[in-house]
């Protein structure tokens, strides 16, 4: 099993519509967890950071479950600019290393 | 407040030949984190650097090497260098661990 999983896509999505991503992450140690965002043939882009108590940014929720080791990101309104794809990034407290899941595609279409 | 900073943005090498790629830090960070990014693939560790020294390194071979200065900047260096180093590379800093990365914008590799 992976240490860090997300379903790649491609998600296609119609404009305005509520999408939601999870990605799993297998040590139960974890501590840190973000959302990234990278566009075609750019560098991820940090979009929100993810704690316990869940959090909000605009149309951006992101929530933690330990209990079942999944984060999520939940997309409201879906514009056309959220197309990208999202990345999530789990701590591995271990070694301090960064893991990243391999992404998963979001296209939303008009 | 300046970013992280990559150089070259676009480097073109022939096979057998070396690379050294640059990388700053967000002013205050002593992390910097090497990653590769083939074409369509995911972000590939590759090295993290921490106060000067080598904290960790990905399944890379020993061709890829690095270093950090005592301003923090980073240096990567490819060695003898193949067709399918041919990628994206990505330079981050972050303030310290469990801090998110700050990505530069990469440098463009091309081996022909």
């Amino acid at each position: 099993r992976k240490e860090v999983e997300q379903d790649p896509g491609p998600f296609n999505v119609p404009e305005g519509a509520t999408v939601a991503f999870n990605c799993t992450y297998s040590n139960s140690a974890s501590q840190s967890f973000f959302w990234y965002r990278q566009d075609c043939r750019k560098e991820p882009k940090l979009l929100m950071s993810v704690y316990s108590s869940g959090n909000e940014d605009g149309r951006f929720t992101a929530q933690l479950n330990r209990a079942s080791q999944y984060i999520s990101l939940l997309i409201r309104d879906s514009k056309l600019s959220d197309s990208a794809t999202y990345l999530c990034v789990v701590n591995s407290n271990s070694n301090y290393q960064l893991i990243w899941g391999a992404g998963t595609k979001l296209i939303i279409k008009p | 407040e300046a970013g992280v900073t990559q150089s070259p943005t676009h480097l073109i090498k022939t096979r057998g030949q070396q690379a050294t790629l640059r990388c700053s830090p967000i002013s205050g960070h002593t992390s910097v984190y090497w990653y590769q990014q083939a074409l369509g693939l995911g972000l590939q560790f590759l090295l993290w650097y921490d106060e000067g020294e080598e904290r960790n390194r990905g399944n890379f071979p020993p061709r890829f090497s690095g270093r950090q200065f005592p301003n923090y900047s980073s240096e990567l260096n490819v060695n003898a260098l193949e067709l399918e180093d041919s990628a994206l590379y990505l330079c981050a800093s972050a303030e310290d661990n469990g801090s998110p990365l700050h990505f530069g914008n990469g440098t463009r590799l091309t081996v022909t």
